[in-house]
């Protein structure tokens, strides 16, 4: 149980393509959804929360206009990387869990980034 | 901000051993203490968790030993094996959500 789905799982595009990256879970409803990036040999820097039907919550020094999450059902969150650039290059992953505060966080298999 | 530390960075350790991860953290934290599994390419998984109501924490192979007082929690992975290699982050409530520490690298050799 407890699955979730991140496509697509490696995109390569050139500079000023927008992307987009859906995260699903697949056999629960998730309450709520992270977004994270992770560079090589790096932790997870969190980039964003969302809760589903309302507006994404951006941790400090993330640009909302440049990273747009859309959380509009309880089971697919979407980040779109507006105009990317090459250093948006990164490694991008989604988890989801079933309720706020301090629950378990059941992850995607990330989605590779990679900007001409 | 929630300061959260690992260690030792990268760990070998030889098939059958056991590996022991250690994570220390700043401020004072609730709930629930994870350790996640990440293997190269792939998101994290959770390994194993703790509530502070209790010291320790078996699963199999894995064991979570927490110390409140010291804001410290270890991961314990028993008869070490080959697939064990990868990338180990613990997790620590902050917030609405978790800060997670910089990892560490184990390698299990046949």
């Amino acid at each position: 149980g407890a699955v979730v789905s991140q496509h697509p799982s490696w995109v390569i595009c050139k500079s000023g393509t927008s992307v987009k990256i859906e995260c699903r879970s697949l056999d629960f409803q998730a309450t709520t959804m992270f977004w994270y990036r992770q560079f090589p040999k790096q932790s997870l820097m969190l980039m964003a929360t969302s809760n589903e039907g309302s507006k994404a919550t951006y941790e400090q020094g993330v640009e909302k206009d440049k990273f747009l999450i859309n959380h509009a059902s309880l089971t697919l969150s979407t980040l779109t990387v507006t105009s990317a650039h090459p250093e948006d290059s990164s490694f991008y992953i989604c988890s989801a869990s079933l309720g706020a505060g301090h629950q378990p966080q059941h992850f995607g298999d990330g989605t590779r980034l990679s900007i001409l | 901000q929630q300061q959260v530390k690992q260690s030792p960075q990268s760990l070998i350790v030889q098939k059958g051993g056991i590996s022991i991860i250690n994570c220390a953290y700043e401020n004072t934290a609730f709930d629930y203490f994870p350790w996640y599994q990440q293997f190269p390419g792939k998101g994290p998984a959770l390994l194993i968790a703790i509530r502070p109501d209790v010291s320790e924490k078996k699963e199999g192979r894995f064991t979570i030993s927490f110390n409140k007082s010291a804001k410290q929690f270890s991961l314990h992975i028993m008869d070490s094996q080959p697939g064990d290699s990868a990338t180990y982050f613990c997790a620590v409530p902050y917030g609405q959500n978790f800060v997670f520490g910089p990892g560490t690298r184990l390698s299990v050799l046949p």
